[in-house]
């Protein structure tokens, strides 16, 4: 029972550094999410995929870059990291957007230090 | 602007105590409603849906009022195992995503 699996569970890198996080979801959902969550802030969606082809940002998209690889994957990726995307990282997975997102699937989280 | 505005607490109860969380949203139109629960340090996850007649799962009761637009979620005899944030969720008509509140978080005390 795999569900939404996220790589890697910790990264630590310098300003500028660039690196992807993996997602993978096991449940044939047709919509994939990402989110930050940073303390008082809350969850904010970074960019989803409605549907395998397609990608639309989300309420902080500014300094990533997402691709649907396929139904199963979606990966986010920080081509310049700053320290303001020190953050843990979600990936979420949902049967579709609408109706269809009312149950969202989630990572077990990504912990991203940016130094 | 999609709003959804909860309290962010903490809660500090002792076990056995009775605690309410209520929750405002901001666009009338909004369709669904859900609590979810996230521990420390781990992912949200679905508690419960808030239906107009409201609804009920063991300890836990979640109402909704559309007409002054807030949901709450009252947690009976609470436990040491409920301490956590707990999230109000409204799929709003319009946006193809939800809407998450910042999250209350809870402390049950012995």
């Amino acid at each position: 029972n795999a569900g939404v699996t996220q790589t890697p569970k910790f990264q630590v890198l310098k300003t500028g550094q660039s690196m992807t996080l993996q997602c993978a979801q096991d449940m044939n959902h047709n919509s994939m999410y990402w989110y930050r969550q940073d303390p008082g802030m809350g969850l904010r969606l970074i960019y989803y995929s409605a549907s395998e082809g397609t990608t639309d940002k989300g309420e902080v998209p500014n300094g990533y870059n997402v691709s649907r690889l396929n139904k199963r994957e979606f990966s986010l990726r920080l081509e310049s990291a700053a320290p303001s995307q020190t953050s843990v990282y979600f990936c979420a997975s949902s049967a579709g957007v609408g109706s269809g997102a009312n149950v969202l699937t989630f990572g077990a989280g990504s912990r991203l230090t940016v130094l | 602007r999609k709003e959804v505005e909860q309290d962010p607490g903490p809660f500090n109860v002792p076990e056995g105590a009775t605690v309410a969380f209520n929750c405002t949203y901001s666009n009338s139109a909004s369709q669904s409603f859900f609590w979810y629960r996230q521990d420390c340090r781990k992912e949200p996850k679905l508690l419960m849906s808030v239906y107009s007649s409201g609804n009920e799962d063991g300890r836990f009761t979640a109402q909704l009022n559309r007409a002054s637009q807030y949901i709450s979620l009252l947690i009976r005899d609470s436990k040491l195992s409920d301490s956590a944030t707990y999230l109000c969720v409204v799929n709003m008509v319009g946006y193809s995503t939800l809407t998450f509140g910042k999250g209350t978080m809870l402390l049950v005390s012995p």
